[in-house]
């Protein structure tokens, strides 16, 4: 069973980058069989998906976020990380990394970490 | 995007009842779908994929149904830990798109 960790600061000033890893255990990142995705949630609020990246670094995200998204893996570290630019308020939520199956469901979860966007 | 639409937003059940959740896609997705359950301050879990197949270990009474643009998922009787939010999710066409989800609370 694949265990994530997400792992970065709780805290980001407003206009700068939100950079968060997730550090995966129990299997490879380099397996063809995920993808691996970063997924928010909104205080009281649903789930929405970001963006997803395989093991070759093939990438795909929310269109709406896509300008201020990227991104990326590390194999050597069996990580792989987030970064959100130019951050607002609106992008204060608990940040949750997961395997995701065939790239179509996540299957294991991290447990997820609070960000607060704030002066 | 696909957009997934959860009816109700809540659900009141007593215990030992049977709920049934509802999951509507804008588009078809075929059988791409998958459902999550999620406790207070816990991560997503995911119950159901390909909208009928139980995940490891989720109990029977957790049961998905549907294709196409209509999904059902019923808990058959309800037990205390299934008080929770449930999401849909599509993975037909990216990008990925969750349902706003379904609170089941105890009536």
């Amino acid at each position: 069973q694949l265990q994530l960790q997400e792992s970065g600061p709780g805290l980001v000033k407003p206009s700068e980058t939100l950079s968060l890893t997730c550090t995966v255990s129990g299997g490879s990142i380099s397996s063809s069989n995920y993808y691996w995705g970063w997924i928010r949630q909104p205080p009281g609020k649903g789930l929405e998906w970001i963006g997803s990246i395989y093991y070759s670094g093939s990438t795909y995200c929310k269109p709406s976020l896509k300008s201020r998204v990227t991104i990326s893996v590390d194999t050597s570290k069996n990580q792989f990380s987030l970064n959100l630019s130019s951050v607002t308020a609106a992008d204060t939520a608990v940040y949750y990394c997961a395997s995701y199956n065939s790239g179509s469901f996540g299957d294991s979860w991290g447990q997820g970490t609070p960000v607060t966007v704030s002066s | 995007e696909i957009v997934m639409t959860q009816s109700p937003a809540t659900l009141s059940v007593s215990p030992g009842e049977r709920a049934t959740l509802s999951c509507r896609a804008s588009q078809s997705v075929s059988s791409n779908l998958a459902w999550y359950q999620q406790t207070p301050g816990q991560a997503p879990r995911l119950l159901i994929y390909d909208a009928s197949i139980r995940a490891t270990g989720i109990p029977a009474r957790f049961s998905g149904s549907g294709s196409g643009t209509e999904f059902t998922l019923t808990i058959s009787i309800l037990q205390s830990e299934d008080f929770a939010v449930y999401y849909c999710q599509q993975y037909d066409t990216w990008p990925l798109t969750f349902g706003g989800g379904t609170t089941v609370e105890i009536k």
